[in-house]
């Protein structure tokens, strides 16, 4: 099945303690995102990628990192979290077309809580 | 910077009314514009997206119009059903990078 997977689905952690949220897709998409969701706030681009190693900052990078070492693969890793960062996290990627991305593919979600 | 403003926050409408949102976007260079639907606990999915190109599109009761040269484009719902009730997201991007701008959302409640 075609997807978009990311782990773990709920977590809750403290102030500045590290911590990876994995993100997977089965479906040889090139694009590859990072998304925030807040209340009122709609969603929020975080880091993007375009391919293996090229990556590039979104409307909100700050406190963020991510890597693109695989295709299928894009972790965001939050290197010492803080209560602001408390939020929805959504992946999604897109395949490359002739006109460029199209319909983006959200996974699940992610409810991170930093205390 | 680049945003995208979306209008408005909160829609209620009767079964069979019509349903419009609004979105303004600020990036000339911005070239795609899709609407996702986000169904309470979901993850959002599109209903349709519409490219510069292109002035208008539709797709069974949903339509999206583009004026390219306001800057504004539009989701349009007829005979709206319970089942569209959610929220309503609009987006502008460069097709040419990945970059994406959302609007804060539209709740939409179709009541029976």
């Amino acid at each position: 099945e075609a997807q978009v997977t990311q782990n773990p689905r709920y977590l809750i952690t403290v102030t500045g303690k590290k911590l990876t949220v994995t993100c997977s897709q089965n479906m040889n998409h090139e694009y590859m995102s990072w998304y925030r969701q807040d209340p009122g706030l709609g969603l929020r681009q975080i880091y993007y990628s375009m391919n293996v190693e090229v990556t590039d900052k979104g409307d909100v990078p700050e406190g963020y990192k991510v890597s693109r070492k695989e295709k299928r693969n894009f972790p965001l890793i939050l290197e010492s979290p803080s209560p602001n960062q408390t939020s929805l996290y959504f992946c999604a990627s897109s395949l490359k077309g002739l006109a460029g991305y199209n319909e983006q593919f959200f996974g699940p979600g992610t409810r991170l809580t930093v205390l | 910077g680049e945003n995208v403003e979306q209008h408005p926050s909160t829609l209620s409408v009767q079964e069979g009314d019509s349903a419009v949102i609004k979105c303004t976007y600020s990036d000339s260079a911005s070239n795609y514009f899709p609407w996702y639907k986000q169904e309470l606990g979901k993850r959002p999915q599109l209903i349709i997206d519409i490219r510069s190109n292109v002035g208008e599109k539709k797709d069974q009761r949903i339509a999206v119009t583009l004026n390219k040269t306001a800057k504004h484009f539009s989701l349009h719902i007829t005979e709206t059903q319970p089942e569209d009730s959610a929220v309503y997201f609009c987006a502008a991007g460069n097709t040419g990078g990945f970059k994406t701008i959302f609007g804060a959302g539209t709740r939409l409640f179709v009541k029976a």
